[in-house]
């Protein structure tokens, strides 16, 4: 079955970067693309970027641009999220959630999720 | 950006009863809109895609509706486990991906 398995939480200082993890497994890693969202407590969600398993080829949201890494290893089918510069407003569950496209390309839709990793910033 | 609103903000229903969600988008979308229940302290869930395709194992009194900037979701003689929060997500610019607020569906 597939399963998307994301790292633990995560307690960071303003400033701080942090790094959570994603494992994939039960479906051919490489065919399908991921995404990853964070919904801060209480709100909405919020769609942060995508990354191709393929060929690590990512998009990011404007708003994370230049503070958001996504990257995978394929030989651990292992996607990673790297926030940078993080602020109060960045506390929140994040998320992975496989795209349900098929033939290779992505359609947007999310039809597995992982667990979710809570980040908490403070001081 | 294609923003999206839900009304209501809460439903209250009686179990067995029907309830009917509303998702708007700023400007048409298609079909290209999705639906998810989310439970508190879980992950969304999806329901529906391309407006009214339900997803894997997802029960038939479950339906989507709706093309172009109006859609609803309704769900047909609620059980326990259906109140939960909806959101509704457009898909139709590749990657600007949006959500709407929500609907909390709540006993009534």
């Amino acid at each position: 079955q597939v399963q998307l398995v994301q790292s633990g939480a995560a307690v960071r200082k303003p400033g701080a970067s942090v790094r959570i993890s994603c494992k994939a497994s039960g479906y051919g890693f490489t065919d399908k693309y991921l995404h990853w969202l964070r919904q801060a407590p209480g709100q909405g969600l919020e769609w942060m970027g995508i990354i191709n398993p393929k060929n690590g080829n990512t998009n990011y949201a404007q708003k994370f641009q230049g503070r958001l890494t996504l990257t995978r290893d394929t030989s651990t089918t292992i996607v990673y999220m790297e926030l940078s510069s993080l602020e109060s407003e960045d506390m929140a569950h994040y998320y992975c959630a496989r795209d349900n496209g098929i033939g290779g390309w992505s359609r947007g839709v999310f039809d597995y999720w992982g667990q979710g990793t809570l980040v908490t910033v403070s001081s | 950006e294609i923003l999206m609103t839900q009304s209501p903000a809460t439903l209250s229903v009686s179990p067995g009863e029907s309830a009917t969600l509303s998702c708007r988008a700023s400007q048409s979308i298609s079909t290209n809109l999705a639906w998810y229940q989310q439970k508190s302290g879980q992950p969304p869930r999806l329901l529906i895609y391309g407006g009214s395709t339900r997803a894997t194992g997802i029960p038939a009194r479950f339906s989507g509706d709706g093309s172009g900037t109006d859609f609803t979701l309704t769900i047909s003689s609620l059980q326990s486990e259906d109140f939960a929060v909806y959101y509704c997500q457009q898909y139709n610019k590749w990657p600007l991906f949006t959500f709407g607020p929500g609907t909390t569906v709540d006993i009534k």
